[in-house]
């Protein structure tokens, strides 16, 4: 079955601290891969995208995602977390056509970010 | 140019009552959808539009109807509230070739 997990529910960092979160996929042939962003009482914002290519890609925000088929896994790194970065942020999975045509996302559950100062 | 726009952003129903999530972008964009997000799950998808007059069913479809006359419009109806359907909704909307998905600001439902 297709699916997306994201192991950590809730992830506390120091501002100025590097920031990693993890997600993993389950899928029957090579999917294009996103991380969305949601602050407080907005919606989603794409971060970054996957389709093929260079493995390690740049998004939005100072944020970079890699790529490891062998894994199945998308992480989501930042090499300095600052305040504003609170946030829950989502991992998210599609077919390869999905910019082509049709095709829906699958969504993990969500990774929730805060920040200390 | 507005995006992606939904009304209301709160709504509190009674059980058996009945609504319309409204949801409307302005950039022509043939597919459009709606998710649910409840705490420790994520989005899930409830229905989706391809193009007007064309809609299907997503991952939880019990309890909701969509149409979709026109591009711009796609509004969720909830026919029969039950607690059950308390969450915020997000509509969604991405142009045919694309692979960015826009999301409007959510309605967050409280039913009773």
């Amino acid at each position: 079955a297709q699916s997306v997990t994201q192991p950590d529910i809730h992830i506390t960092v120091s501002e100025g601290a590097s920031l990693e979160l993890r997600c993993n996929y389950s899928y029957g042939a090579t999917p294009y891969l996103f991380w969305y962003v949601q602050s407080p009482g907005q919606g989603l914002q794409l971060l970054l995208k996957y389709f093929s290519g260079d493995t390690l890609v740049q998004g939005i925000k100072g944020f970079e995602a890699e790529f490891k088929r062998s894994q199945s896994s998308f992480n989501l790194r930042k090499p300095s977390v600052h305040w504003s970065d609170a946030a829950e942020y989502f991992c998210a999975v599609g077919p390869r056509y999905y910019g082509g045509s049709q095709g829906n996302l699958i969504f993990g559950k969500g990774t929730k970010l805060s920040v200390k100062p | 140019n507005a995006g992606v726009t939904q009304t209301p952003k709160f709504q509190v129903l009674k059980t058996g009552q009945s609504m319309t999530l409204q949801c409307a972008q302005d950039m022509n964009h043939e597919y459009m959808s709606w998710y649910r997000q409840d705490p420790g799950m994520g989005l899930r998808l409830i229905h989706y539009s391809v193009g007007a007059g064309i809609t299907d069913q997503g991952e939880v479809p019990n309890g909701y109807n969509v149409s979709r006359s026109t591009t711009e419009d796609f509004p969720l109806r909830l026919l029969s509230a039950a607690p059950s359907q308390t969450s915020v909704y997000f509509c969604a909307s991405r142009a045919d070739g694309t692979d960015t998905q826009y999301f409007g600001p959510g309605t967050r439902l409280t039913v009773l």
